[in-house]
């Protein structure tokens, strides 16, 4: 029973281009997170996904940054124009329906900027 | 969403009882406590939740006094591989959006 995977584990990007974290949730959970840590930091929420529908956005930054949960295939957060800035651990969280605080974390990507 | 204050760090031996304490004073009466454990280079691992008195797992202790304003994660005995951040968080059940803090670093010596 495989648990939420990530991919890539490791990213290297330079300043400019585009980024792409795909997640896959656990098998039978329908609900997908995305959230951002920097060194020495807690988690900070980006935003909360069901299957072709994002629910809650408030933590992602207005610009560049985008995610998407299809019907079919991975969840997928999209950085486009990258800059050092956005050098960062993602980590992807899904849940049950029925439990939504409970949250089983990937491995995470950890993206860097040149 | 109440905002949760506790340790920084804390430095701990094998075979000791480790009791970390979070401080809630605005916890709602809707709200749950939470407790995640991570590792360096891994997610968050949801380690322990309660709302109120004692809560046992295979893994930890939570302990919830009647005000709940507070609460204590106790683990039995660590061993090094305990040596993680944890993290208290305080939201509503079955919120969608978890708030964590910095946490509090445990260094486990042999």
């Amino acid at each position: 029973n495989a648990g939420v995977m990530q991919n890539p584990r490791h990213l290297v990007r330079r300043r400019g281009q585009e980024a792409r974290l795909r997640c896959s949730p656990m098998k039978g959970h329908s609900h997908v997170y995305w959230y951002r840590q920097l060194p020495e930091e807690g988690l900070k929420f980006m935003v909360y996904l069901q299957k072709e529908n994002i629910i809650d956005e408030s933590g992602m930054p207005k610009e560049r940054f985008s995610a998407e949960f299809p019907k079919e295939g991975p969840s997928i957060l999209r950085i486009q124009q990258v800059v050092r800035g956005d050098s960062a651990a993602y980590f992807c969280a899904s849940s049950p329906e029925y439990s939504t605080d409970t949250q089983y974390f990937g491995p995470g990507t950890r993206l860097t900027v040149l | 969403l109440a905002k949760t204050t506790q340790p920084i760090s804390m430095d701990s031996y094998e075979g000791q009882e480790v009791n970390i304490t979070c401080s809630h004073n605005n916890i709602a009466t809707n709200d749950y406590i939470t407790w995640y454990q991570q590792f360096p280079s891994q997610g968050p691992r949801f380690i322990i939740q309660g709302y109120k008195t004692k809560v046992t797992n295979e893994v930890a202790s939570l302990f919830i006094p009647a005000d709940r304003k507070s609460s204590t994660l106790s683990l039995p005995r660590v061993s090094l591989s305990d040596t993680a951040v944890y993290y208290c968080l305080v939201a509503v059940y079955n919120t969608d959006k978890l708030i964590f803090g910095t946490g509090t670093r445990l260094q486990v010596f042999p």
